[in-house]
């Protein structure tokens, strides 16, 4: 299966930083997703990403699926980013696209 | 923009009793899924469903699991006879393809 990996696995940064998380991946596969756990444990959908770059406010993602790797920028960081940052991508089975989730990055951004 | 809804958000239960977990999918999705994240710990796959049965499954998913799309709106994960180690955040995704959408997640605490 897919491999997924994340790093840092933990990150503290002050408010108002900025911060890059990576996600490398062992398959050259093109439907990666960032996900953000709240602290109340809701997955809160980031971006669908499989190549290239997109940005949403103070967040944004690129993909190079050609070197197996993602990188998700936040900018300006607010104590509300808290939380763990995932990847996870897609193996296409027999019917089926299930994901393959990274460990996570734990961010906490302290005032 | 619309949503996968779960029922309950949470639920208490006694060691061997059995539970119900309930999805609503988004309506115009294909493949309904089911995963578990237990405290700490990455999201895990359990199941896949797809044109009226299961299409992926993981070795977590065992017969003390099973799943049901009683109509045309529901799917449900059945957990028979729980033990404490089911205790978990279970996320009821549905996609068109690759891409999903996760619902807000059910804690199950087996007591």
């Amino acid at each position: 299966g897919i491999q997924v990996e994340q790093s840092p696995p933990d990150l503290i940064l002050q408010e108002g930083a900025n911060s890059t998380l990576r996600c490398n991946f062992s398959d050259s596969v093109n439907n990666l997703q960032w996900f953000h756990q709240n602290p109340w444990g809701q997955l809160i959908n980031l971006f669908y990403i499989p190549s290239g770059t997109k940005q949403n406010g103070r967040l944004s993602a690129t993909t190079v699926a050609t070197e197996r790797y993602s990188l998700l920028y936040i900018s300006s960081s607010q104590t509300t980013d808290s939380g763990v940052y995932f990847c996870a991508l897609a193996y296409s089975g027999a019917g089926s696209y299930q994901l393959t989730f990274g460990k996570g990055t734990k961010l906490s951004v302290i005032p | 923009e619309p949503e996968v809804t779960q029922t309950p958000s949470h639920q208490v239960t006694q060691m061997g009793q059995e539970v119900i977990l309930r999805c609503v999918p988004i309506s115009n999705h294909l493949y309904f899924y089911w995963y578990r994240q237990i405290l700490g710990q990455k999201v895990e796959f359990l199941v896949s469903f797809y044109n009226n049965e299961i299409s992926e499954k993981s070795e977590i998913f065992d017969d003390q699991f099973s799943v049901e799309r009683p109509d045309g709106s529901n799917f449900t994960l059945k957990i028979r006879s729980t033990k404490l180690e089911d205790s978990a955040m279970y996320f009821c995704a549905s996609s068109e393809y690759e891409r999903h959408s996760f619902g807000e997640g059910s804690r199950l605490t087996v007591l």
